[in-house]
């Protein structure tokens, strides 16, 4: 069964700085996507970036950007020039891609990001 | 376009007493999801379905049934509700393939006494 792993529950970092929160997973599966999603206190799910495995390229949406090592499979989240509406619970996920049908998405367990002004 | 919208925002139940939790999408989604959120779990997927009158098991099904009766609606419902399902319960939906995004609905939050 593929897992998500965020080793770190809590991350802080200083207003205009760069943060990178990790994330981990297990598969031996291929074809996947991988995202990240971003949950403010006001509990919506926002995606903030997404993967595709098949692309060596790394994502990248404005401040934010992967770095994405498959072999390793790793896949962290950058953030770049923090800003205070930043703060948030971060959700990595994984989805298996069957070629037609996919498969459901798996959350890690999130790490909370402060931003100090 | 009002997105993925749940009713109600929060309820209060007694140990037994049983509920049902709507969610609807006006995007025209084929599928939809519903999760639970518990503190220091991440999201749970509890059942799924890939379209009108479909459903399937998620990771978490037990203690719940979901109905999807008409493309825009997904119903959740606890027979007889216990103080482990006290969570905050998500919605989502959408488009079929991998790569798309699950639109989130503001959530749910549920109390169970």
């Amino acid at each position: 069964a593929q897992t998500v792993t965020q080793s770190q529950p809590e991350m802080s970092v200083q207003e205009a700085e760069t943060v990178t929160l990790s994330c981990t997973y297990d598969t031996s599966e291929s074809d996947y996507y991988l995202f990240w999603y971003k949950q403010p206190p006001s509990r919506q799910m926002i995606l903030v970036i997404r993967q595709e495995a098949y692309k060596q390229q790394n994502a990248t949406e404005n401040r934010f950007s992967v770095n994405f090592q498959k072999a390793a499979k790793s896949f962290s989240l950058k953030i770049s020039d923090s800003q205070l509406g930043d703060a948030a619970m971060y959700f990595c996920a994984y989805r298996h891609d069957y070629g037609g049908s996919q498969g459901n998405l798996i959350f890690g367990k999130g790490t909370k990001l402060s931003v100090k002004p | 376009n009002a997105g993925v919208t749940q009713t109600p925002k929060f309820r209060v139940l007694k140990t037994g007493q049983s509920m049902t939790l709507l969610c609807a999408q006006d995007m025209n989604h084929e599928y939809m999801y519903w999760y639970r959120q518990d503190p220091g779990m991440g999201l749970r997927l509890i059942h799924y379905s890939v379209g009108e009158g479909t459903t399937a098991k998620g990771e978490v099904p037990d203690g719940y049934n979901v109905s999807r009766l008409k493309k825009q609606n997904f119903l959740l419902g606890l027979e007889s509700a216990a103080p482990s399902q006290t969570s905050v319960y998500f919605c989502a939906s959408s488009v079929p393939g991998g790569r798309e995004t699950q639109y989130f609905g503001p959530g749910t939050r549920l109390l169970v006494l």
